[in-house]
């Protein structure tokens, strides 16, 4: 059974659409994560929720909307896409934070 | 200044030798440390963490914590062609926060 899980895998669309990734975890972990990789490998972190509760929100436009409607469930919802959101956008899932997280397999946007 | 700073490489090391990956790290509250290899269009995996000043083993892997000198290390012993990959380093301040990244190291094995 995949422990944390991603959907979809890959996304392509137009710019100015709204899109969303969806993300479960089966390890019953208190806390999840959104994080993007830019082109050059870099993770950023740009949300994180425990027990549906918002605790980061790091500086990312408006345009970008989490929702956790329980523990097991983080999904971002995306409007107005821009070309710069081009990114491969990870789902995490962490116990503690001390402990590490586990990750999602990815899900690659392209906006064109 | 970026907070974690590793060297993108890439570091191309022989079949068999000992890789060795280094990471500095600019904030002092730092408690914990953490080494995640990254396959090309892959999700990252954690292969080691470390906490205390010193040196933690497992398997060909070695990591190494100097806060004083606010700097990781991951030894590979042995190392193998499917060792190549980036190598992600992170740190993060306390239980309730988020790990910070480095930009990763590209390591190539070559036969």
């Amino acid at each position: 059974d995949t422990a944390v899980s991603q959907t979809p895998k890959y996304l392509v669309t137009q710019m100015g659409n709204d899109k969303s990734i969806k993300c479960e975890q089966n390890l019953g972990h208190d806390t999840m994560y959104w994080y993007k990789q830019d082109s050059k490998k870099f993770l950023k972190i740009m949300f994180s929720y425990n027990n549906k509760e918002l605790i980061i929100n790091e500086t990312v436009p408006n345009r970008f909307s989490p929702k956790s409607p329980d523990k097991a469930h983080l999904n971002l919802h995306i409007n107005s896409l821009e070309l710069g959101d081009s990114a491969v956008y990870f789902c995490a899932s962490s116990q503690v934070t001390s402990y590490g997280y586990t990750f999602g397999s990815g899900t690659r946007l392209t906006v064109v | 200044q970026k907070e974690v700073e590793q060297n993108s490489g890439p570091l191309s090391v022989p079949e068999g030798a000992i890789a060795s990956l280094n990471c500095t790290y600019s904030d002092r509250v730092s408690q914990s440390f953490f080494w995640y290899r990254q396959y090309s269009g892959k999700s990252p995996e954690l292969i080691m963490s470390i906490y205390s000043n010193g040196d933690k083993e497992d398997g060909r892997f070695t990591a190494q914590l100097n806060k004083a000198s606010q700097y990781v290390s991951l030894l590979i012993r042995d190392s193998q062609p499917s060792d190549s990959a980036t190598y992600l380093c992170a740190s993060n301040t306390g239980t309730a926060s988020k790990l910070t990244f480095g930009t990763g190291t590209r390591l190539q094995v070559t036969l």
